[in-house]
């Protein structure tokens, strides 16, 4: 049974540049958060799909964008890229949106260093 | 949205000791209290969680005590192993979005 799987594992982007973060949920799973934990700190939420829709979003700008297949993967955008967006992103995925009825599996998330 | 404050934000013991982590957070309608384990180089990885409904819950090692009165629960970990070093993070659940402590690194010497 695969757990949460992210790719790729490491990324070196330049300042201004786009990168693209993906993610499948484990088996059975139908949501998909994204969280950025910057070194040294705890995970921030970004945003959250499901059905294919963004369903929460947290404090983060519009350069952050993602999307959701029918088959439940996920991918994260980020445009123009600061160098304050290095960090490790992590992808969690749930059944049904949260709130505490399924218990968040993550993956162990893609490093990403903007130089 | 929730305010959430972990204490210590490290901690060294001796193999075999106890450890207790504290979190306090802000939004009295949080009903969900987990504690993630987060090793070098992987994600946060759930071990154990108590809802409001319940003060404590206790697995092995591992137990979390929930005040909902003062709004603080604790992580205790029981005859420490140097394994168990690691950063532990809770999240307590306060309306839509889960939000992270800062993370307490937790280190056992053996």
């Amino acid at each position: 049974d695969a757990g949460v799987t992210q790719s790729p594992t490491h990324l070196i982007k330049t300042r201004g540049q786009q990168v693209t973060l993906r993610c499948s949920p484990k088996s059975g799973h139908d949501t998909v958060s994204w969280y950025q934990q910057a070194l040294g700190q705890g995970p921030q939420f970004i945003f959250q799909y499901y059905e294919e829709e963004e369903r929460q979003r947290g404090n983060f700008p519009d350069r952050f964008s993602g999307h959701q297949f029918p088959n439940y993967s996920s991918e994260l955008n980020v445009n123009a890229l600061l160098l304050g967006d290095s960090a490790l992103y992590l992808c969690v995925s749930s059944l049904g949106q949260g709130g505490g009825n399924s218990p968040l599996h993550f993956g162990n998330g893609t490093r990403l260093t903007v130089t | 949205g929730e305010n959430v404050e972990q204490h210590p934000s490290t901690l060294s013991v001796q193999e075999g000791d106890s450890a207790v982590i504290k979190c306090t957070y802000s939004d009295s309608a949080s009903n969900y209290f987990p504690w993630y384990k987060q090793e070098l180089g992987k994600g946060p990885q759930l071990i154990i969680d108590i809802r409001s409904n319940v003060g404590e819950k206790k697995d092995q090692r591992i137990a979390v005590t929930l005040n909902k009165t003062a709004k603080h629960f604790s992580l205790h970990i029981t005859e420490t192993q140097p394994e168990d070093s690691a950063v532990y993070f809770c999240a307590p659940l306060g309306g839509d979005d889960m939000r992270f402590g800062a993370g307490t690194r937790l280190t056992v010497k053996p």
